[in-house]
Formats: C-alpha cells, sequence, structure tokens
C-alpha cells in the first residue's frame, strides 16, 4: 500500500530564507507527483506537477525535484516571503485501473515570519 | 485560467436532511473527484467519475452518492446527513490522460447539527 510522508509537519521561517520541503513515498509505480498549497479554509492550489520521467519542475520561486527510484520529492522555495505562509501538500498518482487514485501527504504548514 | 466552482462555500444543515454539492469545472476535463478533509485523516477520496454517467467509489463511499448527467458537472449527495459528515469538501478534476494534472475548487464546508 502506497504511504506518502512529509517531513517537516511545520516549520517556521524568517522572511527571505531559502527551505525545503520534503516529500517520500513508499512505492515507485507512480504516473507523477503533484505539489500543492492550501491556505487554510480554502481547496488545493496547483504549484508543481512532475511526470515520472522527468526529474524537476520550476515556476517561479519554486522548484520540485523527483528521484522516483528512491521515492523521494523536494519543493525548494527560494526568498520566502509571509505570503508563502500556507499548508503544502504533495502526492502520487498511482499506476493502476483507471490511473485515478491519488495518495496524498499530510502536508507541511509553513509559516513565514516577516 | 482552469476554474472548479463548487456552488455552496459554507452550509448547516440538520441531521436527516438530504444535502447536495455541486461542483462545476470548464476545463472539458473528463475526470471528476469529491474528497473530504478533516483534521488529521488528510484528503480522503469519496467517489470520482471518469465520464458522463460513470463513477467508481472512493476509500470512503458510505453515506455517499454521486451523479454526472452532464460532463461539466458532479454532484455529491447525501442522501441522509449525520453528524459524523460534518467536514470540509473538495472537488477536484483532471483530463482523462493518467498524466494529468488535478485542479480544485475552493472546498464547500459543511456543518451537521
Amino acid at each position: 500500500k502506497q504511504e506518502v510522508t512529509q517531513i517537516p509537519a511545520a516549520l517556521s521561517v524568517p522572511e527571505g530564507e531559502n527551505l525545503v520541503l520534503n516529500c517520500s513515498f513508499t512505492d515507485s509505480a507512480i504516473y507523477n507527483l503533484q505539489w500543492f498549497r492550501q491556505d487554510p479554509g480554502k481547496g488545493l492550489t496547483s504549484l508543481l506537477l512532475i511526470q515520472s520521467s522527468q526529474r524537476e519542475q520550476t515556476s517561479g520561486r519554486l522548484n520540485a525535484s523527483l528521484d522516483k527510484s528512491s521515492g523521494r520529492s523536494t519543493l525548494y522555495i527560494a526568498a520566502s516571503q509571509p505570503g508563502d505562509s500556507a499548508t503544502y501538500l504533495c502526492a502520487v498518482r498511482l499506476v493502476e485501473e483507471y490511473g485515478n487514485k491519488l495518495v496524498f501527504g499530510a502536508g507541511t504548514i509553513l509559516r513565514v515570519k516577516s | 485560467d482552469v476554474k472548479v466552482t463548487q456552488s455552496s462555500r459554507y452550509l448547516v444543515k440538520r441531521t436527516g436532511e438530504k444535502v447536495f454539492l455541486e461542483c462545476v469545472q470548464d476545463m472539458d476535463h473528463e475526470n471528476m473527484f469529491w474528497y473530504r478533509q478533516d483534521p488529521g485523516l488528510g484528503l480522503r477520496l469519496i467517489y470520482f467519475s471518469y465520464d458522463v454517467k460513470m463513477k467508481e467509489k472512493g476509500d470512503i463511499p458510505e453515506g455517499y452518492s454521486v451523479s454526472r448527467e452532464k460532463k461539466e458537472r458532479f454532484s455529491l449527495i447525501l442522501e441522509s446527513a449525520s453528524t459524523n459528515q460534518t467536514s470540509m469538501y473538495l472537488c477536484a478534476s483532471s483530463l482523462w490522460d493518467e498524466a494529468g494534472e488535478l485542479f480544485f475548487g475552493e472546498g464547500s464546508r459543511l456543518t451537521v447539527l
């Protein structure tokens, strides 16, 4: 059974710091891995999608990497800002019938202090 | 811009009431999903649909049903709401392609009294 773990569970950093969020998964049979951001009381916003054949994706100050063989992904946030404060979740899309099953991590709660 | 719209952001219902949660997407996506999110339990899949009139049970379908009469609309139905169905409900959609990106709506916070 696929399990997705996110470390750390919570993180508090001063503004301007570069930071790394970690996501690990137990089964490498995945189609892709997606990183999301969730603000309190809101839905999830897609940040980056990495296909299983890719190693990394970048969007602005965000960079996500994927090492499928070791079951790891990292989300790198450069020059963090208070507006980056949110919960960050990763999810893997399983290779199975219909290809529609995603398994989510519990998330990392990020607080960027001004 | 991609858009998944959930009709109600906040609902308060009484035990035993029938509840409809509506979700509409404007991206011509084949796949649509309903999740619930609870503290400490994360996101759990209730139902998904890969085509009009097609549906598949997720991890926690008990107490729920769904309807997909049109491609853009996916409804979640609570036939007889119970207090343990108080939760945040999230609708999502994606292309049929298994590599497709998942897009979420803003969520519907349901409280059952």
